[in-house]
């Protein structure tokens, strides 16, 4: 039973342009949400992250979007660079549980 | 600061043989975390660790796998017999208790099972 979803295995997107990838959950349980990046041959490193008492976070290029009426997050990409070529994943997790449900990743492809 | 360190980066094995992992946290986090990446699929958590107790091992397969954290520092992850369906990456992680930011992640282990 899945309960995080990424339903876009990957992503190709010009330098310059905005990337979004986009993220679904199941559990109405689930208040806290995390983006990963990952490279190859490398673990995930903490990208953003969002309460769900908002409905939107931002560090640099990157903001977070929570919808949850649609159980549905976005990570927004502005501008997209080449070194942003990877693998995301999104997370959830009930924040007292500490405990964190991953998606199945998207990979992004940033052309120059 | 030191990452989380584990050993080894590779693994292959016969199925039905044994094997184990070695994750070092970073220093002073209390929360460990083992995680099974299959291809294709995301991290799926296998055991959670508070110190030395384990929090959650709810999908940890108990009948092969086993985890320990002596000391409530390292920590070491099992797999007897193993079966061509444990290939993946296993990924250990660690943070202060409910750090807001998750897991720190070592770069994982790549086991084959052949």
């Amino acid at each position: 039973d899945q309960q995080v979803k990424q339903n876009s295995p990957s992503l190709s997107v010009q330098e310059g342009r905005i990337s979004i990838l986009n993220c679904d959950y199941t559990n109405s349980m689930f208040d806290y949400f995390l983006w990963y990046k990952k490279y190859p041959a490398e673990g995930p490193t903490f990208l953003i992250s969002i309460s769900s008492i908002k409905d939107k976070n931002e560090d640099g290029r990157f903001t977070v979007f929570l919808n949850k009426s649609a159980k549905h997050l976005s990570l927004h990409i502005v501008p997209s660079q080449p070194g942003d070529s990877a693998v995301y994943f999104c997370a959830a997790s009930a924040y007292n549980f500490n405990k964190f449900y991953f998606g199945s990743g998207t990979k992004l492809n940033v052309k120059p | 600061e030191a990452g989380v360190a584990q050993s080894p980066r590779y693994k292959i094995i016969e199925k039905r043989q044994s094997v184990a992992f070695w994750c070092n946290p970073i220093s002073g986090h209390a929360t460990l975390y083992w995680y099974q990446q299959i291809l294709g699929q995301g991290p799926k958590l296998l055991i959670q660790f508070q110190n030395n107790g384990v929090v959650d091992d709810s999908q940890l397969p108990k009948d092969r796998f086993s985890a320990e954290r002596l000391k409530g520092v390292d920590s070491t992850l099992k797999i007897q017999p193993a079966k061509l369906e444990d290939s993946a990456v296993y990924l250990c992680a660690s943070s202060f208790p409910g750090q807001g930011a998750g897991g720190f992640f070592g770069q994982g282990t790549r086991l084959t099972v052949v």
